[in-house]
Protein backbone atom coordinates (compact mmCIF):
# COMPACT_ATOMS: atom_id res chain seq x y z
CA UNK A 1 0.00 0.00 0.00
CA UNK A 2 1.35 3.36 -0.27
CA UNK A 3 2.30 5.87 2.31
CA UNK A 4 1.77 8.93 0.97
CA UNK A 5 -1.18 11.48 -0.93
CA UNK A 6 -0.05 14.02 -2.97
CA UNK A 7 -2.29 17.10 -3.71
CA UNK A 8 -3.62 18.03 -5.93
CA UNK A 9 -4.20 15.28 -8.34
CA UNK A 10 -3.48 17.69 -11.26
CA UNK A 11 -2.07 20.52 -11.73
CA UNK A 12 -2.11 22.71 -14.91
CA UNK A 13 -0.31 26.74 -15.19
CA UNK A 14 1.11 28.65 -17.66
CA UNK A 15 4.25 29.06 -18.28
CA UNK A 16 6.08 31.12 -15.62
CA UNK A 17 3.78 30.67 -12.58
CA UNK A 18 4.68 29.08 -9.75
CA UNK A 19 4.07 25.30 -8.72
CA UNK A 20 2.84 24.01 -5.38
CA UNK A 21 2.39 20.43 -4.79
CA UNK A 22 1.57 18.69 -1.43
CA UNK A 23 2.28 14.97 0.46
CA UNK A 24 0.66 13.98 3.02
CA UNK A 25 2.20 10.81 5.13
CA UNK A 26 1.56 8.49 8.00
CA UNK A 27 3.96 6.93 10.06
CA UNK A 28 7.37 8.14 11.27
CA UNK A 29 9.94 8.85 8.48
CA UNK A 30 13.61 9.65 8.47
CA UNK A 31 13.42 11.43 5.47
CA UNK A 32 11.25 12.44 2.30
CA UNK A 33 12.11 13.06 -0.96
CA UNK A 34 10.70 13.77 -3.97
CA UNK A 35 11.13 12.64 -7.43
CA UNK A 36 9.85 13.62 -11.13
CA UNK A 37 8.81 11.20 -13.71
CA UNK A 38 8.03 12.28 -17.30
CA UNK A 39 5.47 10.26 -19.47
CA UNK A 40 6.69 6.48 -19.56
CA UNK A 41 10.26 7.04 -18.39
CA UNK A 42 12.35 5.99 -14.87
CA UNK A 43 12.02 8.34 -11.75
CA UNK A 44 14.35 10.84 -11.26
CA UNK A 45 15.29 12.57 -8.08
CA UNK A 46 14.73 15.76 -7.15
CA UNK A 47 15.40 16.61 -3.86
CA UNK A 48 15.80 14.97 -0.18
CA UNK A 49 14.98 16.97 3.05
CA UNK A 50 16.19 14.80 6.34
CA UNK A 51 13.41 14.78 9.08
CA UNK A 52 15.33 17.57 11.17
CA UNK A 53 15.09 19.77 8.78
CA UNK A 54 12.19 22.08 7.66
CA UNK A 55 12.76 23.89 4.43
CA UNK A 56 15.48 23.41 1.59
CA UNK A 57 16.12 24.61 -1.61
CA UNK A 58 17.78 23.44 -5.16
CA UNK A 59 17.68 25.77 -7.79
CA UNK A 60 14.12 26.33 -8.79
CA UNK A 61 12.67 24.15 -6.12
CA UNK A 62 11.87 24.66 -2.63
CA UNK A 63 10.94 21.91 -0.14
CA UNK A 64 9.43 22.41 3.31
CA UNK A 65 8.69 19.60 5.71
CA UNK A 66 6.25 19.44 8.74
CA UNK A 67 6.39 16.48 10.78
CA UNK A 68 4.08 17.44 12.92
CA UNK A 69 0.96 17.65 10.21
CA UNK A 70 3.00 14.72 8.32
CA UNK A 71 3.17 16.78 5.63
CA UNK A 72 5.52 18.46 2.49
CA UNK A 73 5.50 20.89 0.13
CA UNK A 74 7.15 21.30 -3.27
CA UNK A 75 7.22 25.03 -4.89
CA UNK A 76 8.54 24.97 -8.53
CA UNK A 77 8.91 28.17 -9.55
CA UNK A 78 9.16 30.11 -12.58
CA UNK A 79 8.00 27.44 -14.45
CA UNK A 80 8.87 26.03 -17.91
CA UNK A 81 6.99 23.60 -20.21
CA UNK A 82 9.99 21.17 -19.80
CA UNK A 83 8.33 20.99 -16.29
CA UNK A 84 5.43 18.89 -17.42
CA UNK A 85 5.96 15.61 -15.71
CA UNK A 86 4.20 13.88 -12.51
CA UNK A 87 5.78 14.55 -9.03
CA UNK A 88 6.10 11.78 -6.67
CA UNK A 89 7.03 11.89 -3.10
CA UNK A 90 8.62 9.21 -1.24
CA UNK A 91 9.07 8.49 2.59
CA UNK A 92 11.90 6.61 4.19
CA UNK A 93 11.94 4.81 7.70
CA UNK A 94 14.62 3.11 8.53
CA UNK A 95 13.55 -0.41 10.53
CA UNK A 96 17.14 -2.26 11.27
CA UNK A 97 18.37 -3.10 7.59
CA UNK A 98 15.34 -2.04 5.28
CA UNK A 99 14.76 1.67 4.25
CA UNK A 100 12.40 1.67 1.21
CA UNK A 101 10.95 3.88 -0.40
CA UNK A 102 7.51 4.53 -0.09
CA UNK A 103 5.64 6.18 -2.95
CA UNK A 104 2.64 8.67 -2.94
CA UNK A 105 0.25 8.87 -5.53
CA UNK A 106 1.41 12.24 -7.56
CA UNK A 107 0.78 15.57 -8.95
CA UNK A 108 0.37 15.18 -12.48
CA UNK A 109 1.89 18.97 -13.75
CA UNK A 110 1.09 20.73 -17.16
CA UNK A 111 2.72 23.67 -18.32
CA UNK A 112 1.50 25.23 -21.10
CA UNK A 113 2.89 28.12 -23.02
CA UNK B 1 28.77 5.91 -14.91
CA UNK B 2 25.68 4.22 -17.39
CA UNK B 3 22.98 4.35 -14.79
CA UNK B 4 20.70 1.29 -13.31
CA UNK B 5 19.69 -0.76 -16.63
CA UNK B 6 16.44 -2.58 -17.16
CA UNK B 7 16.14 -5.39 -20.16
CA UNK B 8 13.89 -5.22 -21.73
CA UNK B 9 12.48 -2.51 -21.93
CA UNK B 10 9.03 -3.64 -23.70
CA UNK B 11 7.85 -7.02 -23.00
CA UNK B 12 4.24 -8.45 -24.36
CA UNK B 13 3.73 -12.63 -23.65
CA UNK B 14 0.64 -14.39 -23.64
CA UNK B 15 -1.14 -15.45 -20.22
CA UNK B 16 -0.11 -18.37 -18.72
CA UNK B 17 3.93 -17.59 -19.84
CA UNK B 18 6.66 -17.22 -17.79
CA UNK B 19 9.07 -13.90 -18.01
CA UNK B 20 12.21 -12.99 -16.55
CA UNK B 21 12.82 -9.30 -16.05
CA UNK B 22 16.62 -8.35 -15.56
CA UNK B 23 18.40 -4.76 -13.56
CA UNK B 24 21.99 -3.74 -13.49
CA UNK B 25 22.52 -1.26 -10.70
CA UNK B 26 25.13 1.37 -10.21
CA UNK B 27 28.17 -0.64 -9.48
CA UNK B 28 29.06 0.59 -5.96
CA UNK B 29 25.78 0.44 -4.73
CA UNK B 30 24.62 -2.32 -2.41
CA UNK B 31 21.36 -1.64 -1.95
CA UNK B 32 18.53 -2.70 -4.80
CA UNK B 33 15.02 -2.26 -5.06
CA UNK B 34 12.12 -3.23 -7.52
CA UNK B 35 8.61 -1.63 -7.92
CA UNK B 36 5.66 -2.04 -9.76
CA UNK B 37 3.95 0.62 -11.49
CA UNK B 38 0.69 1.07 -13.10
CA UNK B 39 -1.48 3.92 -15.19
CA UNK B 40 -1.99 6.93 -13.13
CA UNK B 41 -0.26 5.36 -9.82
CA UNK B 42 2.67 5.78 -7.70
CA UNK B 43 4.96 2.67 -7.57
CA UNK B 44 4.21 0.17 -5.30
CA UNK B 45 7.49 -1.38 -3.59
CA UNK B 46 7.79 -5.24 -4.45
CA UNK B 47 11.03 -6.29 -2.67
CA UNK B 48 14.57 -5.13 -1.55
CA UNK B 49 18.03 -6.61 -1.37
CA UNK B 50 21.48 -5.45 0.58
CA UNK B 51 24.10 -6.74 -1.29
CA UNK B 52 22.82 -10.03 -2.38
CA UNK B 53 20.19 -10.65 0.47
CA UNK B 54 16.57 -10.18 0.17
CA UNK B 55 15.60 -8.13 3.32
CA UNK B 56 12.12 -7.18 2.79
CA UNK B 57 9.09 -8.69 0.14
CA UNK B 58 5.94 -7.11 0.08
CA UNK B 59 2.65 -8.59 0.35
CA UNK B 60 1.72 -7.65 -2.79
CA UNK B 61 4.35 -10.36 -4.08
CA UNK B 62 2.23 -13.94 -4.89
CA UNK B 63 4.55 -17.25 -4.98
CA UNK B 64 4.53 -16.47 -8.83
CA UNK B 65 6.47 -13.65 -8.22
CA UNK B 66 10.53 -14.34 -7.97
CA UNK B 67 13.65 -12.15 -7.43
CA UNK B 68 17.39 -13.08 -6.91
CA UNK B 69 20.36 -10.93 -6.91
CA UNK B 70 23.25 -13.67 -6.91
CA UNK B 71 26.79 -12.12 -6.37
CA UNK B 72 25.12 -8.33 -5.32
CA UNK B 73 25.27 -7.91 -8.90
CA UNK B 74 22.69 -7.57 -11.03
CA UNK B 75 18.88 -8.54 -9.99
CA UNK B 76 16.28 -10.49 -12.08
CA UNK B 77 12.73 -10.72 -11.40
CA UNK B 78 10.70 -13.38 -13.06
CA UNK B 79 6.62 -13.86 -12.70
CA UNK B 80 5.35 -17.31 -13.59
CA UNK B 81 2.49 -18.02 -14.82
CA UNK B 82 1.59 -14.68 -16.13
CA UNK B 83 -1.80 -12.97 -15.49
CA UNK B 84 -3.57 -10.27 -17.00
CA UNK B 85 -3.37 -8.09 -14.06
CA UNK B 86 0.68 -8.73 -14.02
CA UNK B 87 0.65 -6.15 -16.73
CA UNK B 88 2.58 -2.79 -15.30
CA UNK B 89 5.87 -1.14 -15.69
CA UNK B 90 8.28 -2.70 -13.52
CA UNK B 91 10.65 -0.39 -11.80
CA UNK B 92 14.59 -1.05 -10.59
CA UNK B 93 16.41 1.02 -8.43
CA UNK B 94 19.29 1.17 -6.95
CA UNK B 95 21.25 3.26 -4.17
CA UNK B 96 24.63 3.22 -1.79
CA UNK B 97 24.90 2.12 1.69
CA UNK B 98 24.92 5.02 3.55
CA UNK B 99 21.66 7.05 5.08
CA UNK B 100 19.86 9.34 3.47
CA UNK B 101 20.55 9.08 0.18
CA UNK B 102 19.01 9.17 -3.10
CA UNK B 103 17.70 6.53 -5.31
CA UNK B 104 18.73 5.90 -8.97
CA UNK B 105 15.73 4.58 -11.15
CA UNK B 106 15.73 2.37 -14.12
CA UNK B 107 13.81 3.24 -17.20
CA UNK B 108 11.53 0.64 -16.25
CA UNK B 109 10.35 -2.79 -17.70
CA UNK B 110 7.05 -2.50 -19.09
CA UNK B 111 5.06 -5.82 -19.29
CA UNK B 112 1.68 -6.77 -21.28
CA UNK B 113 0.19 -9.59 -20.35
CA UNK B 114 -2.06 -10.20 -23.29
Amino acid sequence: SQQGEEDPQALSIQEGENATMNCSYKTSINNLQWYRQNSGRGLVHLILIRSNEREKHSGRLRVTLDTSKKSSSLLITASRAADTASYFCATVLYTGTASKLTFGTGTRLQVTL
Amino acid sequence: DTGVSQDPRHKITKRGQNVTFRCDPISEHNRLYWYRQTLGQGPEFLTYFQNEAQLEKSRLLSDRFSAERPKGSFSTLEIQRTEQGDSAMYLCASSSAPKNTEAFFGQGTRLTVV
